[in-house]
């Protein structure tokens, strides 16, 4: 089944402590983004990604590092979460890139940062 | 001003009505316009693009008016399953990225 698949689905977790959200999907995209979604503001780019190697920062990078080694998995790293961190991150894929509109979202990972 | 705007509302609707959800861009170099819908605690998807001629999916009908810089979603015959955040996303312009709207929220009522 195609799909984009994140883990984990749900943390609590407290300020300062380092973490990493995956991502990986199975349908061979070279496009790959993180978004956060906040009550009143919608989703928000916070990295994305063309291709392997090649990483571009979004709206809202700060406080958040990716990588992409991998054309399947993208990663993104919170060296040391804050509160304003807390939200719902979400995962996107797409064959060629934010022109056509189709994204592929995994099910969300809710974050909580104490 | 954001980039898009949405009513957020929530829309109440009866079962078998049609309702219609306006969205507004800022910018007019903007190419290409979605819709998407959110279920609750669930993940964005695509429900159709927007063509300048309009489109139309089933009880879905997509609409783009360039000159007023909006975009509307028209559903008819209402069903429970429709309940759901719509949201509207642009791409293109200055960003040359894809903006989301913040949602309109949709309660089909039996």
């Amino acid at each position: 089944e195609a799909q984009v698949t994140q883990n984990p689905r749900y943390l609590i977790t407290v300020t300062g402590k380092k973490l990493t959200v995956t991502c990986s999907q199975n349908m061979n995209h070279e496009y790959m983004s993180w978004y956060r979604q906040d009550p009143g503001l919608g989703l928000r780019q916070i990295y994305y990604s063309m291709n392997v190697e090649v990483t571009d920062k979004g709206d809202v990078p700060e406080g958040y590092k990716v990588s992409r080694k991998e054309k399947r998995n993208f990663p993104l790293i919170l060296e040391s979460p804050s509160p304003n961190q807390t939200s719902l991150y979400f995962c996107a894929s797409s064959l060629t890139g934010m022109n056509t509109g189709e994204l592929f979202f995994g099910e969300g990972s809710r974050l909580t940062v104490l | 001003r954001k980039e898009v705007e949405q009513d957020p509302g929530p829309f109440n609707v009866p079962e078998g009505a049609t309702v219609a959800f306006n969205c507004t861009y800022s910018n007019s170099a903007s190419q290409s316009f979605f819709w998407y819908r959110q279920d609750c605690r669930k993940e964005p998807k695509l429900l159709m693009s927007v063509y300048s001629s309009g489109n139309e999916d089933g009880r879905f009908t997509a609409q783009l008016n360039r000159a007023s810089q909006y975009i509307s979603l028209l559903i008819r015959d209402s069903k429970l399953s429709d309940s759901a955040t719509y949201l509207c996303v642009v791409f293109g312009g200055a960003t040359n990225k894809l903006i989301f709207g913040t949602g309109t929220l949709l309660a089909v009522q039996p």
